[in-house]
């Protein structure tokens, strides 16, 4: 069964950081380009960022560029986003999802996705 | 950037009913636009892609259509499960999502 599960949110200070990861199941994770979404309270879906199956190419909203890093461990079959300099409308569920096609040109829709983890950035 | 926009926003529908939402993008996408239910506290669910292509396990009774800015989702008879929230989300420029479209029960 294909599976994500993600991890690693929690309440945080505004301007501090947090690490969430995904871990992954059930596909060979290495061919499949995978992305973050997130979603604030009682609002709709965001596209945070995406990163291809090897990961050497990686791509991020304006909302998060320069301040959110997406990076994947194949060995580990494991996503990861670091988020630096947290801001209050950064509170949201964040969901990790797999492309629906492998070797994806970044252009395929999300096929299967975590259940989420809630960050909160609250003083 | 390309933005999106869905409407209504919200409606409410019976059992049965046929119900359709629509969503513009800001520019032409050609065909990669994609469709999503979300039901309150879980992960969205792809329905459609590529405009018109039904997901693996979804209901004939979804329908997509469309191409370039102007695109269609169809629910032909609604069911009581199909009470959710939708969404479009465009994939040609990196990834856009529409604002959404509540359909409730009347």
């Amino acid at each position: 069964e294909v599976q994500l599960v993600e991890s690693g949110g929690g309440l945080v200070q505004p301007g501090g950081s947090l690490r969430l990861s995904c871990a992954a199941s059930g596909f060979t994770f290495s061919s499949y380009a995978m992305s973050w979404v997130r979603q604030a309270p009682g609002k709709g879906l965001e596209w945070v960022s995406a990163i291809s199956g090897s990961g050497g190419s990686t791509y991020y909203a304006d909302s998060v560029k320069g301040r959110f890093t997406i990076s994947r461990d194949n060995s580990k079959n494991t996503l990861y986003l670091q988020m630096n300099s947290l801001r209050a409308e950064d509170t949201a569920v964040y969901y990790c999802a797999k492309d629906r096609e492998e070797y994806c040109g970044g252009d395929c829709p999300a096929d299967v996705w975590g259940k989420g983890t809630t960050v909160t950035v609250s003083s | 950037d390309i933005q999106m926009t869905q409407s209504p926003s919200s409606l409410s529908a019976s059992v049965g009913d046929r119900v359709t939402i629509t969503c513009r993008a800001s520019q032409s996408i050609s065909s990669y636009l994609n469709w999503y239910q979300q039901k309150p506290g879980k992960a969205p669910k792809l329905l459609i892609y590529a405009a018109s292509s039904l997901q693996s396990g979804v209901p004939s009774r979804f329908s997509g259509s469309g191409s370039g800015t102007d695109f269609t989702l169809t629910i032909s008879s609604l069911q009581p499960e199909d009470f959710a929230t939708y969404y479009c989300q465009q994939s040609y420029s990196l990834f856009t999502f529409g604002p959404g479209t509540k359909v409730d029960i009347k």
